[in-house]
């Protein structure tokens, strides 16, 4: 069955460094998706992405936060300067040929920030 | 804007007895409507959708839910819980238009042998 999958599972990352987060999605899926999870707090949308460019994106993802699909396979979210509050369960997703369609999601990246 | 409350944060229940996981959506039109499981170590999977038709919708693994509009409600149920449920589960929103999902603040479920 096809899958969604994120590397790495966990990254411990210094403040001020930047960091990128790569998920591979199913591979016939045209939307792309980041999620975060705050512990203890609610699953938030960060961005999605269809045709090359961000099709929505929430208040959350300013000018630190930057996502890419370098090649026919990987979709990736950069942060240029990470801070403590960046550190977070980070989901990617992907889903079909519309945007109704299910949303498939990774395993998720655990991102910590010292 | 759209939310969504999920009032429990932890429920326990019995293996073999039934569960209810509640869901209320605040949002000015009829959404698309997920229930999503998380185990641990694992990525969010879907359980079911309703986006339109029948108000009982099925979904994998026994689990079923019933959209109820004059609530704004969508509550999950199961008739008979197994160990493998223990889980987190989350309720989320779409609008028609958009990709967004609006996720609650998940219920977990704790079964007891």
């Amino acid at each position: 069955e096809p899958e969604v999958t994120q590397t790495p599972s966990h990254q411990v990352t210094q403040m001020g460094q930047e960091v990128i987060l790569r998920c591979v999605p199913i591979s016939n899926h045209l939307y792309f998706y980041w999620y975060r999870q705050i512990l203890g707090q609610k699953v938030e949308f960060l961005v999605s992405f269809y045709n090359n460019e961000i099709s929505e994106k929430s208040e959350i993802f300013d000018d630190q936060f930057s996502v890419e699909r370098p090649d026919g396979s990987n979709f990736t979210l950069k942060i240029r300067s990470t801070k403590l509050e960046d550190s977070a369960m980070y989901f990617c997703a992907s889903s079909g040929t519309s945007g109704v369609d299910e949303q498939f999601f990774g395993p998720g990246t655990r991102l910590t920030v010292l | 804007a759209q939310s969504v409350t999920q009032p429990d944060i932890h429920i326990t229940v019995s293996e073999g007895a039934s569960l209810e996981l509640r869901c209320n959506y605040s949002y000015g039109a009829t959404p698309y409507l997920f229930w999503y499981v998380q185990s641990p170590g694992q990525g969010l999977q879907l359980l079911l959708k309703y986006f339109s038709g029948d108000t009982l919708v099925q979904g994998i693994k026994g689990f079923e839910a019933e959209f109820k509009r004059s609530q704004s409600s969508f509550n999950l149920r199961k008739p008979s819980v197994h160990w493998s449920d223990a889980a987190e589960y989350f309720c989320a929103v779409k609008r028609a238009a958009g990709n967004k999902l609006t996720f609650g603040g998940g219920t977990r479920v704790l079964v007891k042998p």
